[in-house]
């Protein structure tokens, strides 16, 4: 089965770059995915890592370290609508199959 | 849109009735996944379809919980005797198919359960 923790809440200043972090404990590993939520919405899709490194989209930037079991969301230039909660998601199987999700970092952002 | 619809948005139930509800996929998307999410955590997995075939039901709480998708395309959860642990949001999402680099989710508004 899958671990994976989260801080539970996060609060930033507009204009500040935040990073949350996500531990994950795996008996698969096929990819790890980064979705925000917004209060009473659906999770959308926000980053991918499969492989070490960084991944860098616009304001949004994602890291992964395979061997520490360890990735970061990166969220530079905060905006008010960036408050909302972060969810980290681990893939098991080689196919499409089961994403195990934390429970999410809910991040307030300030002005 | 042409995103991921689920209905009804909200449902409340008497302690001991069946439930159904139902998800759209987005057009010609194979994988369907159903999830259970509770106030303050993130989605628990509940099962998952690739075509019509139920490939995974590892995270079904119990045999009151039942899925479908047997056209492939839309699929309903059924919840027999609902308990008040049952109330949550349920939420259905699809992806593209199986082999794809990225293959994300798309999820649909849910449906909030509320039995009582």
């Amino acid at each position: 089965g899958q671990n994976i923790d989260q801080p539970t809440e996060m609060t930033a200043t507009e204009g500040a770059i935040v990073q949350i972090n996500c531990t994950y404990q795996t008996s698969g590993f096929n990819g790890l995915f980064w979705y925000q939520q917004h209060a009473g919405e659906a999770p959308t899709f926000l980053s991918y890592n499969v492989l070490d490194g960084l991944e860098e989209k616009g304001r949004f930037s994602s890291f992964l370290s395979r061997s520490k079991g360890y990735s970061y969301l990166l969220l530079k230039e905060l905006q008010m609508k960036d408050s909302a909660s972060y969810l980290c998601a681990v893939r098991e199987g080689a196919d499409a199959g089961k994403s195990t999700f934390g429970d999410g970092t809910t991040l307030t952002v300030k002005p | 849109g042409a995103g991921v619809s689920q209905s009804p948005r909200y449902k409340v139930a008497k302690r001991g009735q069946d439930v159904a509800l139902r998800c759209d996929p987005i057009s010609g998307h194979v994988s369907l996944f159903w999830y259970q999410q509770a106030l303050g955590q993130g989605p628990e997995f509940l099962t998952y379809f690739q075509n019509e075939a139920q490939l995974d039901k590892s995270g079904l709480p119990s045999d009151r919980f039942f899925a479908e998708r047997p056209e492939g395309s839309v699929s309903t959860l059924k919840i027999q005797r609902t308990q008040q642990e049952d109330s949550a949001v349920y939420l259905c999402a699809s992806s593209l198919g199986v082999r794809v680099s990225h293959n994300e989710q798309f999820f649909g508004p849910g449906t909030r359960l509320t039995v009582l």
